[in-house]
């Protein structure tokens, strides 16, 4: 069964640092998402992605974060100067339409740890 | 703006049990409305999901409907197993698709044999 896989499972960097958060999306899918959890609260939506650019960010989504799809298979989150709140857990979701029968596919979660 | 609010939890029950976890939202408009469950080690997965008020999404034996006069969602299965154990998240869209879910905080659910 297709699935949306992410890398790495989990992620230590230290305050400052640049990190990037992976994902490979089901392959027919158009649509690609990132989200957050930190610790004890709700997942919160980060941005969206279609036509290789962004289709919608929440207010999270600061000059510190971006995304891009770099060769076609990866999705991609980087974050420019890490600080101690991004700690978090990071989904990536993907999707084949943006209606309302369509099921949004997320993967396991990378979890960010920045000390 | 829209939020979920979801039963702290862990919920812990005994196999066979009866189980509700409970959901509210705000949203403006008419929502989306959906239950999703990750596993240990997996990734969240849609669980069920109701689109207008009345309806009543079910999948694995869990049901839910969509309550507009108390803005509720509550999630109900009437026999657990231990494999139903995992984290299940409450979400809402409020555009009719899935580019913005908001999510509650999910509910961790332990089933014991």
């Amino acid at each position: 069964e297709p699935e949306v896989t992410q890398t790495p499972s989990h992620q230590v960097t230290q305050m400052g640092q640049e990190v990037i958060l992976r994902c490979v999306p089901i392959s027919n899918h158009l649509y690609f998402y990132w989200y957050r959890q930190i610790l004890g609260q709700k997942v919160e939506f980060l941005v969206s992605f279609y036509n290789n650019e962004i289709s919608e960010k929440s207010e999270i989504f600061d000059d510190q974060f971006s995304v891009e799809r770099p060769d076609g298979s990866n999705f991609t989150l980087k974050i420019r100067s890490t600080k101690l709140e991004d700690s978090a857990m990071y989904f990536c979701a993907s999707s084949e339409d943006r209606g309302l029968n369509t099921e949004a596919f997320f993967g396991q979660g990378t979890r960010l740890t920045v000390v | 703006g829209d939020s979920v609010t979801q039963m702290e939890g862990p919920v812990t029950l005994s196999e066979e049990a009866f189980l509700t976890i409970n959901c509210t939202y705000t949203a403006t408009g008419y929502p989306s409305l959906f239950w999703y469950v990750q596993y240990p080690g997996e990734g969240l997965q849609l669980l069920l999901k109701a689109t207008k008020a009345d309806d009543k999404g079910s999948n694995k034996g869990f049901e839910a409907t969509y309550r507009k006069e108390t803005t509720s969602f509550h999630l109900e299965k009437g026999s657990v197993q231990v494999s139903d154990s995992a984290v299940y998240f409450c979400a809402l869209s409020d555009r009719g698709g899935y580019s913005t879910l908001t999510f509650g905080k999910g509910t961790m659910l332990l089933v014991s044999p």
